[in-house]
């Protein structure tokens, strides 16, 4: 069975950083990519990381570009995403999801890490 | 980026009746068009893709049709675990994005 677990969230202040783990299970992790994909209280679903099955290409939305940064183990089956000065508008739940190649879905989520950011 | 919209915001429907939710890409984004259903508190969970093949273990009441820049899921008769929010997303361009969503709540 496919599993994506996150962990890591909490309550952080405006400015600083918090590391978000996807732990993976049930699948050939080296073989995806792997996104982030997070949403603010009450709206919708918002793109925001990505890295290729290797590691070796990442990507991220404008909104989190220079702040945020994705990396992955695939030995310990286990995404990341290093989130850094942290603003209001971070404040959200966090999905990684798993893609299968670029003319693929998600097909599967994790339950989400919920990270508040406020003083 | 390809902005994704979706129609009506919210759509009320007794349990039974058929639901058609609509959404439209900004640019054409040729079959590579995914639906989501949400419960709150949930992830998403893929109902359908490449328009119109429904996910593993999803219902037949489901169904997506649609090309290019319009596209629409039907739910046939909805049963009361189908209230929730449908979100759609293209994934033919990078970066991939989301419509604003549809809650289909009961009538």
């Amino acid at each position: 069975e496919v599993q994506l677990v996150e962990s890591g969230g909490g309550l952080v202040q405006p400015g600083g950083s918090l590391r978000l783990s996807c732990a993976a299970s049930g699948f050939a992790f080296s073989s995806y990519a792997m996104h982030w994909v997070r949403q603010a209280p009450g709206k919708g679903l918002e793109y925001i990381s990505a890295i290729s099955s290797s590691g070796g290409s990442t990507y991220y939305a404008d909104s989190v570009k220079g702040r945020f940064t994705i990396s992955r183990d695939n030995s310990k089956n286990t995404l990341y995403l290093q989130m850094g000065s942290l603003r209001a508008e971070d404040m959200a739940v966090y999905y990684c999801a798993r893609r299968a190649g670029s003319g693929y879905p998600y097909d599967y989520w994790g339950q989400g890490t919920l990270v508040t950011v406020s003083s | 980026e390809i902005v994704m919209t979706q129609s009506p915001a919210t759509l009320s429907v007794s349990p039974g009746e058929r639901a058609t939710l609509s959404c439209r890409a900004s640019q054409s984004v040729s079959s590579n068009l995914a639906w989501y259903q949400q419960k709150p508190g949930q992830a998403p969970r893929l109902l359908i893709y490449g328009a119109s093949t429904r996910a593993t273990g999803i219902p037949a009441r489901f169904s997506g049709s649609g090309s290019g820049t319009e596209f629409t899921l039907t739910i046939s008769s909805l049963q009361s675990e189908d209230f929730a929010v449908y979100y759609c997303q293209q994934y033919n361009n990078w970066p991939p994005t989301f419509g604003p969503g549809t809650k289909v709540d009961i009538k």
